[in-house]
Parts: C-alpha cells; sequence; structure tokens
C-alpha cells in the first residue's frame, strides 16, 4: 500500500516556468510534510516542509500549498532555474506512535532547460 | 561536525559475498534509519533504530541485518549478496526532538 503518491514521475520545464508537484497521502495521522532536494550523486537535503495548520508556506521562491480536507500538498518553483534541476520527494510523518518514521513518495524528476 | 558519514562511496560484489555498509553520525541523533533507493520507486526505508541497542525492520528488510551498539554508529550487513540488491543505500540520521532528517551521501552497490 502506497501510502504517498507522488505525480508526475518526471516533468521538464523551460527556465523561469512554475514547475508544480503533487503528493497525496492516505494517512490521517500524518502531521508533518516535507520536501526533499536530490542532486545527482547526492543524498537527498530538506527542502521545506509544512505541517496541517497552515495551507500555505513560502521559503525564497519554493512553496508548499497544503489541502487538508483533500488531503494533497503540492510543491510550487516560482522563476525556476537550471540549478533547480534534481529529483524532488515528498515524505509524510506521523508525529504520534510511528514518530521516527518517514514515508516517501516516489520522486519526480524534474529539468529546467536553459 | 561531518553529518552523516557513509562507507564506501561505491562496491562492486559478486553475488553470495557478504559485506557491511557503514554509517556513522556525530550529532548524537537518536533516530537511524537505512534507506535503499531503486529507479522509479523512491526511498524504501530498510531498517531502522530508536537508540542504542533498538533496531526494528522497515518496508523491505529481507536480506539486510543491522545492530546498533553506539548511538553514533549503525552499520548494514549484508550476509549473502544478491543482484537483486543492486541498489543505492542511503544512511538517515534525525534528533528525537527535532524534525529534519539528514541523509549520508550514499553507498552504490552493484551485485553481479
Amino acid at each position: 500500500q502506497q501510502q504517498v503518491k507522488q505525480s508526475p514521475q518526471s516533468l521538464i520545464v523551460q527556465k523561469g516556468g512554475i514547475p508544480i508537484i503533487n503528493c497525496a497521502y492516505e494517512n490521517t495521522a500524518f502531521d508533518y510534510f516535507p520536501w526533499y532536494q536530490q542532486f545527482p550523486g547526492k543524498g537527498p537535503a530538506l527542502l521545506i516542509a509544512i505541517r496541517p495548520d497552515v495551507s500555505e508556506k513560502k521559503e525564497g521562491r519554493f512553496t508548499i500549498s497544503f489541502n487538508k480536507s483533500a488531503k494533497q500538498f503540492s510543491l510550487h518553483i516560482m522563476d525556476s532555474q537550471p540549478g533547480d534541476s534534481a529529483t524532488y520527494f515528498c515524505a509524510a510523518r506521523d508525529s504520534g506512535g510511528s514518530n521516527y518514521k518517514l514515508t516517501f513518495g516516489k520522486g519526480t524528476l524534474l529539468t529546467v532547460n536553459p | 561536525n561531518a553529518g552523516v558519514t557513509q562507507t564506501p562511496k561505491f562496491q562492486v560484489l559478486k553475488t553470495g559475498q557478504s559485506m557491511t555498509l557503514q554509517c556513522a553520525q556525530d550529532m548524537n541523533h537518536e533516530y537511524m534509519s537505512w534507506y535503499r533507493q531503486d529507479p522509479g520507486m523512491g526511498l524504501r526505508l530498510i531498517h531502522y533504530s530508536v537508540g542504542a541497542g533498538i533496531t526494528d525492520q522497515g518496508e523491505v528488510p529481507n536480506g539486510y541485518n543491522v545492530s546498533r551498539s553506539t548511538t553514533e554508529d549503525f552499520p548494514l550487513r549484508l550476509l549473502s549478496a544478491a543482484p537483486s540488491q543492486t541498489s543505492v543505500y542511503f544512511c538517515a540520521s534525525r534528533g528525537a526532538n527535532g524534525n529534519e532528517q539528514f541523509f549520508g551521501p550514499g553507498t552504490r552497490l552493484t551485485v553481479l
């Protein structure tokens, strides 16, 4: 059972475009939703995260939108740059009984063309 | 701080060989985890530990063993490598009261 579904699998945009990556979850106990960015040959690194008590969070050019009723959240990258080309993973965690475990989506390979 | 370190960076094994992937962290984190990353499959949890002496299975534990004798170290053992274990392996750690999970640089393993 895939608890966090991520789409699309891959995405190509032109420089300056606004790529959007979507995730949906099933477990209503999830209460922490991070996004990780991974460059080729490197480990994933935390990019931005949100809790369900807010509907949007911005950090620089990166924005998470969160829809608790729909159990969906998405990552928007404003004014995308070739340096944003990477694989992006959404994730979710239950801060209660399974506090130690992050459940990841399958990832989105983003390519930003110059 | 070095953060999370992993050795080796690359490894080639023959089917049936055994090896240990090393992971260490210097942040005094309670939680440590091992993931494997395969194309189109995302990051799948192999084993995890919530503290020294405590380990448990994740999503894909078969063929792997772990132990946690110290807070700093969390080695992953392959007892009899199989081609299906060809993957990139990531170790990660997090403080019990923190949110951010820190990943190591990964070990690329090929089993022939």
